[in-house]
């Protein structure tokens, strides 16, 4: 299986502060990555796919990129609707597995 | 617009089979591009992926669960399903249907809104 780790486990944040999160396979993935996001109640919700590729509806603030093995999600001005779980996931292969999970919420 | 949506028992006796189902909306499960996912996730704790299965009926199992899992489609009523036997407290969790992508360039883009399944005698 692939293992995917996040970094960090959860962070503090402000209101118009720009966060960043990172992700890693424990092999290769080709750019297979996708970010999540997911609220108390609720089910995830796709942010990212393809390591970099903004899901339609969602905000532009909202950026992935790569860089080697490390994938990261920046959001680049924290609005009060994005304290929440981001997970990673890589569906390269299977099982797809996830990443622990970035737990932000408010400073 | 795709919807998803699980049902089945809340409560399940331990040793025995859980059973769910995914009903889909707004789209085919015999359409060859998806795979239909179930994930589940502890109370507190993060996401497992538990299989999915194609339109072609082909499925995979997380082999962590893979002795115990079944994954069947019923494309007559566009629902898949999901059994998990021999339950155990530890698969108490809330349960989610969701869709795929065969090429997996995509991710996971629809979800349903997932069940709680505790099991306990």
């Amino acid at each position: 299986d692939i293992q995917m780790t996040q970094s960090p486990s959860s962070l503090s944040a402000s209101v118009g502060d720009r966060v960043t999160i990172t992700c890693r396979a424990s092999q290769n993935i080709f750019s297979h990555l996708n970010w999540y996001q997911q609220k108390p109640g609720k089910a995830p919700k796709l942010l990212i796919y393809a390591a970099s590729n903004l899901q339609s509806g969602v905000p532009s603030r909202f950026s992935g990129s790569e860089s080697g093995a490390d994938f990261t999600l920046t959001i680049s001005s924290l609005q009060p609707e994005d304290f929440a779980t981001f997970y990673c996931q890589q569906s390269y292969s299977t099982p797809r597995t996830f990443g622990p999970g970035t737990k932000v919420d408010i400073k | 617009q795709v919807q998803l949506q699980e049902s089945g028992p809340g409560l399940v006796k331990p040793s025995q089979t859980l059973s769910l189902t995914c009903t889909v909306s707004g789209g085919s499960i015999s359409s060859g591009t998806y795979l239909w996912s179930w994930i589940r996730q502890p109370a507190g704790k993060g996401l497992e992926w538990i299989g999915h299965i194609s339109s072609s009926g082909s499925t995979n199992y997380n082999p962590s669960l893979k002795s115990r899992v079944t994954i069947s489609p019923d494309t007559s009523k566009n629902q898949f399903s999901l059994k998990l036997s021999s339950v155990t407290a530890a698969d108490t969790a809330v349960y989610h249907c969701a869709r795929d992508y065969i090429s997996g360039w995509y991710g996971t883009d629809y979800w349903g809104q997932g069940t709680l399944v505790t099991v306990s005698s």
